[in-house]
Parts: C-alpha cells; sequence; structure tokens
C-alpha cells in the first residue's frame, strides 16, 4: 500500500529533551516535505527537500533540523524542544520536484497521519 | 491582509443539501488551484485541482475558479454524513509554493 508513515504519533516530551519525528514514504517520491498544523495558523512549511542531500527552508524552519539521506527517509529533529513547538505535524511527499509540472504533476501531497507533540 | 481567506466555519448542513465552500485571495499571480479534505486525525487528501480559470467536475464535488474575481469555490451536491471534515483549499504561483487557507469545518447531519 502506498503510504506515508510518520513515527511517534504521539509524544508528550520536556523543554530542551532532544527528539526525532521519523517520516517514511514507500512511493519513490522526490519531493518531501514537514509541515506543522495549528488553530488559527492553519498549515506552515518547516523544511523541504526535493531530492536526496537537498533541503531547503520553508516558512517556519527555526528550532528544527531535517537531513535527507535516502530517498525515502525524511526525519525532523527537535534539537531543543520548547513549549512553542507543541503541535501537530505532517510529512508529505509528491512524486517530482516541481510540484505542478503539468501532465505529470497535479500539486498532489501525499500527508502521513500526523504526529501530535507537546512539549511540557 | 493574508495572502489566502478562508472562513473556518464551522459550517452544519443537513444530509443531501448543497455545500458551498469558498476561498479568497489577493495573489493575482496564483494559477494552481487545489481542495484539500482532512479528516478528524488524518492527514490531508487531494479532492480537487484546477489549473488556471474554469471548472472542474468529479461526481459529487465541482471546483470553481473565477481569477477576475480571485474567488474559488468547492460544491458539494447530495452532501453525505461521510463529507463531515474540514476542507482545506491551497493555492501556487509560478514560484510553486503552495499558501494554505485555514480550512473549514463542515458538518453533514443524517
Amino acid at each position: 500500500e502506498a503510504q506515508v508513515t510518520q513515527n511517534p504519533r504521539y509524544l508528550i516530551t520536556v523543554t530542551g529533551k532532544k527528539l526525532t519525528v521519523t517520516c517514511s514514504q514507500n512511493m519513490n517520491h522526490e519531493y518531501m516535505s514537514w509541515y506543522r498544523q495549528d488553530p488559527g495558523l492553519g498549515l506552515r512549511q518547516i523544511y523541504y527537500s526535493m531530492n536526496v542531500e537537498v533541503t531547503d527552508k520553508g516558512d517556519v524552519p527555526e528550532g528544527y533540523k531535517v537531513s535527507r539521506k535516502e530517498k525515502r527517509n525524511f526525519p525532523l529533529i527537535l534539537e531543543s524542544p520548547s513549549p512553542n513547538q507543541t503541535s501537530l505535524y505532517f510529512c508529505a511527499s509528491s512524486p517530482g520536484r516541481d510540484l505542478f509540472r503539468l501532465a505529470v504533476n497535479t500539486g498532489e501531497l501525499f500527508f502521513g497521519e500526523g504526529s501530535r507533540l507537546t512539549v511540557l | 491582509q493574508k495572502e489566502v481567506e478562508q472562513d473556518p466555519g464551522p459550517l452544519s448542513v443537513p444530509e443531501g443539501a448543497i455545500v458551498s465552500l469558498n476561498c479568497t485571495y489577493s495573489n493575482s499571480a496564483f494559477q494552481y488551484f487545489m481542495w484539500y479534505r482532512q479528516y478528524s486525525r488524518k492527514g490531508p487528501e487531494l479532492l480537487m485541482y484546477t489549473y488556471s480559470s474554469g471548472n472542474k467536475e468529479d461526481g459529487r464535488f465541482t471546483a470553481q475558479v473565477d481569477k477576475s474575481s480571485k474567488y474559488i469555490s468547492l460544491f458539494i451536491r447530495d452532501s453525505q454524513p461521510s463529507d463531515s471534515a474540514t476542507y482545506l483549499c491551497a493555492m501556487a504561483g509560478n514560484n510553486r509554493k503552495l499558501i494554505w487557507g485555514l480550512g473549514t469545518s463542515l458538518a453533514v447531519n443524517p
């Protein structure tokens, strides 16, 4: 089954304790991205990657790190989590580097089921 | 002013009603328009995609883009309880950067 898998789905942690949220896709997609979703602020992009070893900042990268050593995996690292990073996190992937290369992609992002993170 | 405005609702309708969901935007460069559906405790999934202006129909769903008014709509005919979800609009211009609406929460009551 084609899917984007995130782990953990739920996590409660304390300020300053490093954590990693893993993301893996089995669709051989080139593009991967991390979003956070907050009430009143909607979906905001944290980081994205168009290919292995290529990552770029999104709109809210502060406090996060990512890596793309393999095509299928795109972990999100919080080196020193703080309460303002309490959020619902989504990993997403898309077939091509260009989301809207006509006749190939339709801008479709395939999302994981989300990881709810609480930082105390 | 946000680039994309979407009324968060909630919107509550009886089963069988026609639902109209809308987004307005300010950037005239947007040409890629999408509607995503997000069920509770799930990730968003693409529902409809439209390039530039016009209408697109898929079953009970119709997406409309009016670039002159900077307004996009999603119509759901014969709404079902299974349509209860949050509907997110998203759009992009040539820079391919997706801009998201906040989402409209819809409840279809049996």
